[in-house]
């Protein structure tokens, strides 16, 4: 039974540049969230999608925006990549939004 | 201010000791839930325990447990005779009713460094 997938593991991106990360949830999950976590921090959530629609979202900017597939797989879209932007991106899966979720290796993505 | 607060940001033990890991959180909701992950090196976030606030009954798992006490609003996780395999960032989460949606927001996370 497959987890979370996430690709690419690594990334590396200049200043201006658009970038798109790609998730698989868990088996028999339909939710997928998107989070950034810069180093020595804790997780910040990006946003969260069902039924292909986003369901909630948290502070960050419209550069962030995602999309959810049929079958349930998500992207990640960041837009004008700025360095701040560079850090671990997670992704996590669970049914119908409830906790737990589980959580992708994420993707570790670097802004020069 | 901040929802929830590992003040421990590092912590340095020898193997076979005990250590506790303190999480302090603050919230208005009457239902809300709370949870401990493991974060190893390889980066996947590890899901460990959720409490829910209407159930403070103290919970043991093997050589892990945790003291849930709403009172101080505290959540922590103790470890019994840490083994290397233990080291790693561990985050305390608190999940409050969004717009129907219970999103978990995180600590700063402790790190714990167990030698051999």
């Amino acid at each position: 039974d497959a987890g979370v997938t996430q690709s690419p593991t690594h990334l590396i991106k200049t200043r201006g540049q658009q970038v798109t990360l790609r998730c698989s949830p868990k088996s028999g999950h339909d939710t997928v969230s998107w989070y950034q976590q810069a180093l020595g921090q804790g997780p910040q959530f990006i946003f969260q999608y069902y039924e292909e629609e986003e369901r909630q979202r948290g502070n960050f900017p419209d550069r962030f925006s995602g999309h959810q597939f049929p079958n349930y797989s998500s992207e990640l879209n960041v837009n004008a990549l700025l360095l701040g932007d560079s850090a671990l991106y997670l992704c996590a899966s669970s049914w119908f939004g409830i906790q737990p979720q589980h959580f992708g290796d994420g993707t570790r993505l670097s802004i020069l | 201010a901040q929802k929830v607060t590992q003040a421990q940001t590092e912590i340095s033990v020898v193997e076979k000791e005990d250590v506790t890991l303190d999480c302090v959180y603050e919230t208005r909701d009457t239902t809300y839930y709370l949870f401990w992950y493991k974060q190893p090196p390889s980066g996947e976030l590890v899901f460990l325990i959720r409490r829910n606030s209407f159930d403070e009954q103290n919970e043991i798992s093997g050589r892990y447990s945790w003291n849930f006490q709403k009172s101080t609003s505290s959540f922590n996780f103790t470890i019994t005779a840490s083994q290397v395999v233990d080291s790693a960032v561990y985050f305390c989460a608190l999940s409050e009713a969004q717009g129907g949606s219970y999103i978990p927001t995180f600590g700063r996370g402790t790190s714990l460094i167990v030698h051999p």
